[in-house]
């Protein structure tokens, strides 16, 4: 079965502090990708990687950034965290080829940020 | 810009039945869409791809059709049990991103 895993469940930081959140993928996947999960608004891409220190922007980047440094890591970094980052960060991988193949998610981080 | 609209409110059904949730999408013509569970408090998990050349697609008790002139999904669980309760979602691709939609809750009662 395929696994990812993310660093912590639960996260309380302050305003203005420097957070990372990680994941991890045991399926050799050349795709990561980091999404943001609010109420009412779904999930929504920050960032994904096709490729080891490859990334692109998705639809919501900015306050975020985004390390690829080994095939099964994936790190996003909030660089200043603000109340409003506070929501659910879920991590995804999938395998390259048809761009159709499913996205295996891990259990998600709840952040909050006070 | 493109978007993708499943029916905000749950939907309660009693055990036995078929539950049927709607996807609709604007503005786009998806090459396919996925259908995934989600549980309260965990990640969503695959259950369903259908292709645009598809009409429809089976998987033990669920069925997704594709119907790209109505520029709608259907997403059909039979038989369902309290077990099927959760948060559906779909997504649409057809480049190498994925564009969900917020999820329709399903609660089947006894």
């Amino acid at each position: 079965d395929v696994k990812v895993t993310q660093s912590s469940r639960y996260l309380v930081k302050r305003t203005g502090e420097k957070v990372f959140l990680e994941c991890v993928q045991d399926m050799d996947h050349e795709n990561m990708f980091w999404y943001r999960q609010d109420p009412g608004l779904g999930l929504r891409l920050i960032y994904f990687s096709y490729d080891v220190k490859m990334k692109e922007k998705g639809d919501i980047p900015e306050g975020y950034s985004v390390s690829r440094e080994k095939k099964e890591r994936f790190s996003l970094i909030l660089e200043s965290a603000s109340t409003n980052q506070t929501s659910m960060y879920l991590c995804a991988s999938r395998t390259s080829g048809d761009f159709s193949y499913e996205q295996y998610f891990g259990p998600g981080t709840r952040l909050t940020v006070t | 810009s493109q978007k993708i609209e499943q029916n905000s409110e749950a939907l309660n059904i009693q055990e036995g039945k078929t539950a049927t949730l709607t996807c609709n999408y604007t503005n786009y013509s998806p090459a396919y869409l996925q259908w995934y569970r989600q549980d309260p408090g965990r990640g969503p998990v695959f259950l369903l791809l259908i292709r645009e050349n598809e009409k429809e697609k089976r998987k033990e008790r669920l069925k997704v059709t594709f119907d790209t002139t109505l520029k709608q999904s259907l997403f059909h669980i039979t038989a369902s049990q309290p077990a099927d309760s959760a948060t559906y979602l779909c997504a649409m691709g057809g480049g190498n991103k994925l564009t969900f939609g917020t999820g329709t809750q399903l609660k089947v009662e006894l």
